[in-house]
């Protein structure tokens, strides 16, 4: 167990619909990042939270919105689903604002579109 | 661009064997971090080992070991003894700067099964 917990675990909705993905990070882990994980383009970085603040940003859609609240945990938000955002969503959590010691993954949130 | 490449999309050995995964970055930078996470079955991404680029000493954890070569630009996954539980997708990660900022970039990864 990481610490980080995701949920939903699966989700299944149809297309043009919004969702809404969650993320408790580890006890006193300040960094929040997500990613998308799909089978043609591997795990990709979408955007970073730190101590509630963005701090970076990745290959993340328009359509798609994240934000990291004072008690740290953080949701991302995907709206006007299409067939192609089906995917696992991972969020990762770290203690500093540079990933350069260990990430924590949670078990990610299966989004599937139809 | 792709910035971290693995070039072996799957990898099957027998148990006890030992087996060695590829992966090449792209880079200007003279310091970084480098990593290999390892995605079970359970799906769950776990950190495997770490590499930081000022070190000339190969990182090792058990089993694990790397073969860094900086010039090359190759960080290479050594698994000795394999067991039926390194079964996993595994990943090589490059710490990049982009927008003042650093993100972890991913490769594609290469899928490892150990027969029994």
């Amino acid at each position: 167990d990481s610490g980080v917990t995701q949920t939903p675990k699966h989700l299944i909705t149809a297309t043009g619909q919004r969702v809404t993905l969650r993320c408790s990070p580890r006890s006193g882990d300040l960094s929040v990042y997500w990613y998308q994980q799909s089978l043609d383009q591997g795990l990709q970085f979408l955007i970073q939270y730190y101590n509630g603040e963005e701090r970076a940003k990745g290959n993340i859609l328009e359509r798609f919105s994240a934000q990291q609240f004072p008690d740290l945990h953080s949701e991302l938000n995907l709206s006007s689903l299409e067939l192609g955002d089906s995917a696992l969503y991972f969020c990762a959590s770290s203690v500093r604002d540079i990933p350069d010691r260990e990430l924590f993954f949670g078990e990610g949130s299966r989004l599937t579109v139809l | 661009a792709q910035t971290v490449t693995q070039s072996q999309p799957e990898m099957s050995v027998q148990e006890a064997e030992t087996v060695t995964l590829s992966c090449t970055y792209d880079t200007s930078e003279s310091n970084y971090y480098l990593f290999w996470y390892k995605q079970p079955p359970s799906r769950q991404m776990i950190l495997v080992i770490r590499q930081e680029a000022y070190k000339q000493q190969n990182a090792t954890e058990n089993r694990f070991s790397v073969n860094f070569q900086k010039a090359a630009k190759s960080f290479s996954l050594k698994i000795s003894d394999s067991q039926l539980g390194d079964t996993a997708m595994y990943f090589c990660a490059f710490m990049k700067h982009i927008q003042g900022a650093q993100k972890l970039v991913f490769g594609q990864g290469t899928r490892l099964t150990i027969n029994p």
